[in-house]
């Protein structure tokens, strides 16, 4: 059964510091999302992806948050200046076309510690 | 704007005894509800979807929730309870209208422990 796939499992990286969160959605899907989960809190939806291009994003989303896909398979999120408070699971998903009804589909997770 | 909320953040089972976990929902319009799980170190796992259909949905590993429009509820059962249920679950509503977005929107999740 296809899947989500991200790397890497964790990063640590120090404060202020830029990092890339790779995922490979599952190859027929066309929309794409992050989630981020703080720990001992809910995942929260942080942008979508469709069409090459962010079709939503939430407030958490600020200027160093970016996404890119930059070939048919990959879908990354990089986060520049990383702060203390960016520590947290990170998850991607992805859905087929069509309505409100498909689910998405998650990856494993991407765990950032930030020092 | 829709929400999702989930009644209990942990709920202790005997293995073999029902489960329950209650979730209530705020939406302005018809809306599309999920069930997903997290094992430990794991990732997210569709449990079970509600899209207007069947108000009874079955999911996999013997769960299925039932849509009330009457209560906004949609309540996550299971007849009997395994070990490898011991997991957290999240009730989790769709937003959106069929556009490019469908952005979910999770509750805060709940803890199920399955004692022996």
């Amino acid at each position: 059964e296809p899947e989500v796939t991200q790397t890497p499992s964790h990063q640590v990286t120090q404060m202020g510091q830029e990092v890339i969160l790779r995922c490979v959605p599952i190859s027929n899907h066309l929309y794409f999302y992050w989630y981020r989960q703080i720990l001992g809190q809910k995942v929260e939806f942080l942008v979508s992806f469709y069409n090459n291009e962010i079709s939503e994003k939430s407030e958490i989303f600020d200027d160093r948050f970016s996404v890119e896909r930059p070939d048919g398979s990959n879908f990354t999120l990089k986060i520049r200046s990383t702060k203390l408070e960016d520590s947290a699971m990170y998850f991607c998903a992805s859905r087929r076309t069509g309505g409100q009804a498909y689910e998405q589909y998650f990856g494993p997770g991407t765990r950032l510690t930030v020092t | 704007a829709q929400s999702v909320t989930q009644l209990d953040s942990h709920v202790s089972v005997s293995e073999g005894t029902p489960v329950l976990l209650r979730c209530n929902y705020s939406s302005s319009y018809s809306p599309s509800l999920f069930w997903y799980v997290q094992h430990p170190n794991k990732g997210l796992q569709l449990l079970l979807k509600y899209t207007s259909a069947a108000t009874l949905v079955k999911g996999i590993n013997g769960f299925e929730a039932e849509f009330k429009k009457s209560e906004t509820s949609f309540h996550l059962t299971k007849p009997s309870a395994h070990m490898s249920d011991a997991a957290e679950y999240f009730c989790v509503v769709s937003e959106g209208n069929g556009g490019a977005t469908n952005k979910l929107i999770f509750g805060t999740g709940t803890l199920l422990a399955v004692q022996p």
